[in-house]
């Protein structure tokens, strides 16, 4: 079966600072990792993806996340934090031969100006 | 625009009524999905078409729920008998899929949030 961890339900950090956030997988074969964001009343805006190659995968606004597959991680990091980056933040898997993606419950990252 | 549409963007019913809600893909997009998300969770997979093909149904989608993607363009889902426990956001996402697009990610539609009385 496929799962995914979001070990945190907020991060707050504050503008200009680096971000970091979490996620972990559990899938069988190689997995395909997605970062998607959502803000309120919209729907999810993808961020970016992993599905080979280079561990460390660049995505949209800034964004980049590393894979890890000993420690089968995929967190979502950015140099610098804008105010405008607060949202909820959600990691999914996809593993071979499926097409569902199985999602983590959501991180709320909150930037302080 | 050209990403996924959904209507209505809300819809508010009394328990025992059906519902419909429909899903516009990107035009290109061959691959369909509809997922389910109750506040505080993230989106759970519901089923999904390649062409006009349903080609998985979760346990979640239970027989007072269907779906249809009659011409392989815009699929709706209907619920029948509505209850309490169907209040939720419901979410459409398309992606292409073919011999080199396999891993394309899916886009995802604002959502119809219902809400049963």
């Amino acid at each position: 079966a496929q799962s995914v961890a979001q070990p945190e339900d907020q991060v707050n950090v504050a503008e200009g600072n680096p971000l970091t956030v979490k996620c972990t997988y559990s899938v069988s074969g190689n997995p395909y990792l997605f970062w998607y964001v959502q803000y309120p009343n919209r729907g999810l805006q993808f961020l970016l993806k992993y599905i080979t190659g280079d561990n460390l995968v660049k995505g949209s606004y800034g964004f980049e996340a590393e894979f890890n597959k000993s420690q089968t991680s995929f967190h979502l990091k950015k140099p610098s934090a804008l105010v405008s980056d607060s949202a909820l933040y959600f990691c999914a898997v996809r593993g071979a031969g499926f097409q569902k993606l199985v999602f983590g419950t959501g991180t709320r990252l909150l930037v302080s100006p | 625009d050209t990403g996924v549409s959904q209507n209505p963007r809300h819809k508010i019913t009394k328990r025992g009524q059906n519902v419909t809600f429909r899903c516009d893909p990107i035009s290109e997009h061959n691959r369909l999905y509809w997922y389910r998300q109750t506040l505080g969770q993230g989106p759970e997979f519901l089923t999904y078409f390649q062409n006009e093909a349903q080609l998985e149904k979760s346990r979640l989608l239970s027989d007072r729920f269907s779906a249809e993607r009659p011409k392989g363009s815009f699929s709706t889902l209907e619920i029948q008998r509505t209850e309490q426990g169907d209040s939720a956001m419901y979410l459409c996402a398309s992606s292409l899929a073919g011999l080199t697009s396999s891993y394309n990610e899916q886009f995802f539609g604002p959502g119809t949030r219902l809400t049963v009385l």
